[in-house]
């Protein structure tokens, strides 16, 4: 099946910085989302983006669906943000969602 | 409207009980999903359901789990004879058809004791 690898796999940040998470997968996507997984453990999402590029604030992501990979971008990071965040992509006629391993941000006051 | 609602929030067990997880789906969505997420797996897909078609079954773990949606809406996740392995969250997820944005709700804590 199809692998989706996310990195790095831990981000420590100072409130105000920037960052790059980053969604790799192995084959053709149908879909793509990026969901942030807060401390009580909601799955929110983020973007449903399968191609292009999409912003929400201090958020945005592009996929490069040729390419097979995705980025999100957080912008004056806040320790609200703080939290695990996923990529997950869906193939073909299956409609389950496969998940990366997830990025642990850890932004620090 | 209101999101994806489940029940119980956490459910604790005797290694070998039966237990039920409830899942509300936001309303008028067709297609209902339920995944899993431990700490050695991550989260994994379990079975999907999509309007009266035949639900895709293809990622429960064994036979001791099953599940059904009534009515194109409610649906409960049950797993017979319960194993310390089956400890996880258990999370649920509708969207308005099958291939599109999913919807997740808060998900079920089980621990088997």
């Amino acid at each position: 099946g199809i692998q989706v690898e996310q990195s790095p796999p831990d981000l420590i940040l100072q409130e105000g910085a920037n960052s790059t998470l980053r969604c790799n997968f192995s084959d053709s996507v149908n879909n793509l989302q990026w969901f942030h997984q807060n401390p009580w453990g909601q799955l929110i999402n983020l973007f449903y983006i399968p191609s292009g590029t999409k912003q929400n604030g201090r958020l945005s992501a592009t996929t490069v669906a040729t390419e097979r990979y995705s980025l999100l971008y957080i912008s004056s990071s806040q320790t609200t943000d703080s939290g695990v965040y996923f990529c997950a992509v869906l193939t073909g006629a299956n409609s389950k969602l496969t998940f990366g391993k997830g990025i642990t941000l850890s932004v620090r006051p | 409207g209101a999101g994806v609602s489940q029940s119980p929030s956490n459910k604790v067990t005797e290694k070998g009980k039966d237990v039920e997880l409830r899942c509300d789906p936001i309303s008028g969505h067709t297609a209902l999903y339920w995944y899993r997420q431990s700490l050695g797996q991550g989260l994994e897909f379990l079975i999907y359901f999509q309007g009266n078609s035949a639900p895709d079954k293809s990622g429960l773990p064994s036979d001791r789990f099953s599940a059904e949606r009534t009515g194109g809406s409610v649906s409960t996740l049950t797993i017979q004879r319960t194993q310390q392995e089956d400890s996880a969250v258990y999370l649920c997820a509708s969207s308005l058809a099958g291939g599109i944005t999913q919807y997740f709700g808060p998900g079920t804590r089980l621990t088997v004791l």
